[in-house]
């Protein structure tokens, strides 16, 4: 299958301090990927849809000023937590789509601890 | 509100034995059904699509839907320890495109 690069897949900062996280499609071009976030215990929640060359879709309830996305090629998107807080403390996965439709390919997930 | 419903467990099986997930939806106008599969700590992966009623094998796994009762559920024959995880249901509601609702999983236990 194709793959998902997410970095870093660990990060640990302070309170206040923003934080980017990258994910990149190393073997195909991805003009749409996903930011999912995930609570210990609790199912994926769709943060934001991110489309090549525009600005992103933010899901209701997500603030788009704290969570920064880019999606500036079609095999790279960030996303950026700007002054981060101990709640946004999450596991963050991007994924990006695959030919046929819901069939999603992850990245390996980046685990954010804000103290 | 669309949403995607399963039981969170755990489900515990002896290996060898049948596992058995289920899920079921809300909306009735949804089209596209999957199944991912989460180890602890790790992003999920894709196990298994299906798109129209009826069963889809694939290896030791098969997917079962009934959307007259927006019901989805996987079948894992001849289960190992290594299928300990997360069995996370998935699902693109109608006219949603490709946003998929996940439901909170349902943790498996294979037994040795």
């Amino acid at each position: 299958g194709a793959v998902v690069s997410q970095h870093p897949s660990w990060v640990i900062c302070k309170s206040g301090t923003s934080v980017k996280i990258e994910c990149r499609s190393l073997d195909f071009q991805a003009t749409t990927m996903f930011w999912y976030r995930q609570f210990p215990k609790q199912s994926l929640m769709l943060m934001a849809t991110s489309n090549e060359g525009s600005k992103a879709t933010y899901e209701q309830g997500v603030e788009k000023d704290k969570f920064l996305i880019n999606h500036a090629s079609l095999t790279l998107s960030t996303l950026t937590v700007t002054s981060a807080h101990p709640e946004d403390s999450s596991f963050y996965i991007c994924s990006a789509s695959g030919p046929l439709a819901g069939e999603l390919f992850f990245g390996e997930g980046s685990r954010l601890t804000v103290l | 509100q669309k949403e995607v419903e399963q039981n969170s467990g755990p489900l515990s099986v002896p290996e060898g034995a049948i596992a058995s997930l289920n899920c079921t939806y809300s909306d009735r106008g949804s089209q596209s059904f999957f199944w991912y599969r989460q180890y602890s700590g790790k992003s999920p992966e894709l196990i298994m699509s299906i798109y129209s009623n009826g069963d889809k094998e694939d290896g030791r796994f098969t997917a079962q839907l009934n959307k007259a009762s927006q019901y989805v559920s996987l079948l894992i024959r001849d289960s190992q320890p290594s299928d300990s995880a997360t069995y996370l249901c998935a699902v693109i509601h109608g006219g949603s495109n490709y946003k998929l609702t996940f439901g909170k999983g349902t943790l498996l236990t294979v037994n040795p």
